[in-house]
Formats: structure tokens, sequence, C-alpha cells
């Protein structure tokens, strides 16, 4: 059966710091590959998504970028945090009929 | 930009009663999909509808996917604690690979 892993779990950052979040997916292969940011338990903003190795479209411009350099692995980066960076960022995968799997979640809260 | 409005925003209610959470767009959607999201952990998918019409039922609850597939609805009978959590409904337009997500019913069934 396929899981999904995020990690970290929670993560405190200043501003102006480094971000690396991962995901990865096991038990598919080539699976479309999305992350969204969900602020305040409300609805979700789709950040990025791929559907192959090195490819990478951008949803929103902002300050994160994302990388895919494995087929079943995620990324997503930023070079300097900024305090609206917080909030639930959550990795998805597509199943058959474009329903989405969703990780567990990675909280970030920037100071 | 496909919208999805979802309502209402909250809603509180008994145990043992009935509700209806809406969705609807002016959008055509080739498929609709509903989630539920508990605190801290990512969505889980509930059920996704096609075809215009469509009701598909899932013990307690209840999924319609509007004639004109722009609207959908959830009813739940006998609502139960564990019912309680926001749910999300999301429509596949216009790409393959993106859903559009409404913003979601904070649903809390008090005992």
């Amino acid at each position: 059966s396929q899981t999904i892993h995020q990690w970290p779990a929670t993560l405190v950052q200043p501003v102006g710091s480094p971000l690396s979040l991962e995901c990865t997916v096991e038990g598919t292969s080539n699976p479309n590959l999305y992350w969204y940011r969900q602020a305040a338990g409300r609805g979700l903003q789709l950040l990025f998504y791929s559907v192959g190795i090195g490819q990478i479209s951008s949803e929103v411009p902002q300050n994160l970028s994302a990388s895919r350099p494995q087929d079943r692995q995620f990324i997503l980066s930023s070079k300097k945090l900024l305090l609206s960076d917080s909030g639930f960022y959550l990795c998805a995968w597509t199943g058959t009929y474009n329903e989405q799997f969703f990780g567990p979640g990675t909280r970030l809260t920037v100071l | 930009t496909q919208l999805l409005e979802q309502s209402p925003q909250f809603l509180s209610i008994q145990e043992g009663e009935n509700l209806t959470v809406y969705c609807n767009s002016s959008s055509v959607f080739s498929s609709l999909q509903w989630y539920r999201q508990e605190p801290g952990e990512g969505p889980v998918l509930l059920v996704t509808v096609v075809t215009g019409g469509e009701v598909k039922k899932l013990k307690r609850l209840t999924f319609q996917f509007g004639d004109a597939r722009k609207d959908s609805s959830l009813h739940i009978t006998a609502a139960q604690p564990g019912d309680t959590g926001l749910y999300l409904c999301a429509g596949l337009g216009g790409s393959n690979y993106k859903l559009t997500f409404g913003k979601g019913t904070l649903l809390t069934v008090n005992p």
C-alpha cells in the first residue's frame, strides 16, 4: 500500500532563516506530487505541483521554491523565511481518479 | 479562475441532529471530492462524485453532485462527536493536475 511521509512534523524558525521540508512517497511510481499551505485550519492553497522528476509548476509567486530530485521525493525550500510563511504545509500525491492523498503535514512557525 | 464556496463556514450542533453542508460554484467540474480533516492532520478523502445528479452514501453520510456538475452537498444523519472536523470540497476542472479547494466547513458535534 502507498504511504506518504513528511518531516519534520513541527518547526520553529526565525525570520530570515532558510527552510527545507521533505516529502517522500512509498508504494507507487511516477506520482503527481503537490505542496499545499493551509492557514488557520481553513482552505488549502496550492503552492507547487510536479508531474515528474525535475518538473515543477508554481502556482503562486512567493518566497518559496520546490524541487523533485527523485521520483518519490518532493522538497519545499526557502532561502529566507518571512513571518507570512507560517502555516501548515501539506504534501500530497494523486491517485487514479485525481483524488489526493495527503501526508501528515508540517506545522511551521516563523518568529 | 474557478472558485468553490462552502457554506456554512462554521456549524455547531448537538449529537443526534442532522445537518447539510454545501459546496457551490459557477464553474463546471468533471468531478468533485469531499475530504474530512482533523486538527493537526492531513485531509482524508471521503468520496469522489463524477456524474451529474450522482448520489453516494457512506454510512450516515450522503453526498450529492448537482445535475449541472457545479455544486455538491454533504448530508449527515444523526451526527456523532466523531464527525467533528473540517469538511473540504474540491473540484477537478480545466486542469487534469490541479484541484480547486473550498475554504471548508468547520463542524463541531457536541455530546
